[in-house]
């Protein structure tokens, strides 16, 4: 069965501080994996994608990791700001399927 | 700001109600995306046109209609809709219905059926 996993569901972290966002997945055959960032009563928006043949890809203060062997990947983000709070979803491309995380909520406090 | 642009950006409807969600974007892209998204979930895929053809329909109820009259309009009709279809419901767009092509999502419309 597709499935993506993510976790924590919810974290909430200091401003300044680093962070990192887990994605377990089982789909099959893997296409490519994003980031996207949702704020709250809005769209999501991508922050990065990664492919087959990529480890590590960064977008800012956002690395994105995979291993397709273990089909995990992970979102660190650096020096956390206010603005970093939103919920961050995880969605893994297969043939002409998308398949969603469920997110992880991300509080970014003072 | 989004590059796709969704309206009303709320809306209250009752059950026999019929009204109509817009989304339109300029980007020439040539495919576009319904989605509903309850809260605290990810959202679910419901309608998805290529080429102004309706390419995959995630068996929605009838009561969902869509409509893509050019490449940079897309419309979602409703009709006797129920409390449970009370969601976010999102309009993206991409270059072209592909898995490689990154969706680029419109804020949504919060729809609320009383």
């Amino acid at each position: 069965k597709n499935q993506v996993e993510q976790s924590p569901q919810s974290l909430i972290i200091l401003e300044g501080k680093n962070c990192t966002l887990q994605c377990n997945y089982t789909v099959s055959p893997f296409s490519n994996l994003r980031w996207y960032k949702q704020d709250t009563g809005r769209g999501p928006v991508s922050l990065t994608i990664m492919t087959f043949s990529e480890n590590t890809k960064s977008n800012r203060r956002y690395t994105a990791t995979l291993d397709a062997d273990t089909k995990q990947s992970s979102l660190h983000i650096t020096a956390s700001q206010l603005s970093d709070s939103a919920s961050y979803i995880c969605v893994v491309s297969a043939l002409n399927n998308l398949f969603f995380g469920t997110g992880t909520r991300l509080t970014v406090i003072p | 700001d989004t590059e796709v642009t969704q309206t009303p950006k709320h809306l209250v409807m009752g059950m026999t109600n019929k009204k109509s969600l817009k989304c339109e974007q300029h980007m020439g892209h040539r495919a576009m995306y319904w989605y509903k998204q309850k809260a605290k979930k990810p959202p679910e895929l419901m309608f998805v046109y290529s080429y102004e053809k309706l390419s995959i329909n995630e068996s929605v109820p009838s009561r969902f209609s869509p409509e893509c009259p050019n490449s940079s309009l897309l419309n979602l009709h409703l009709h006797a809709l129920q409390p449970e279809d009370s969601a976010l419901y999102l309009c993206a767009s991409s270059p072209v219905f592909a898995v490689t092509s990154p969706l680029h999502f419109g804020n949504g419309t919060r729809l609320t059926v009383t």
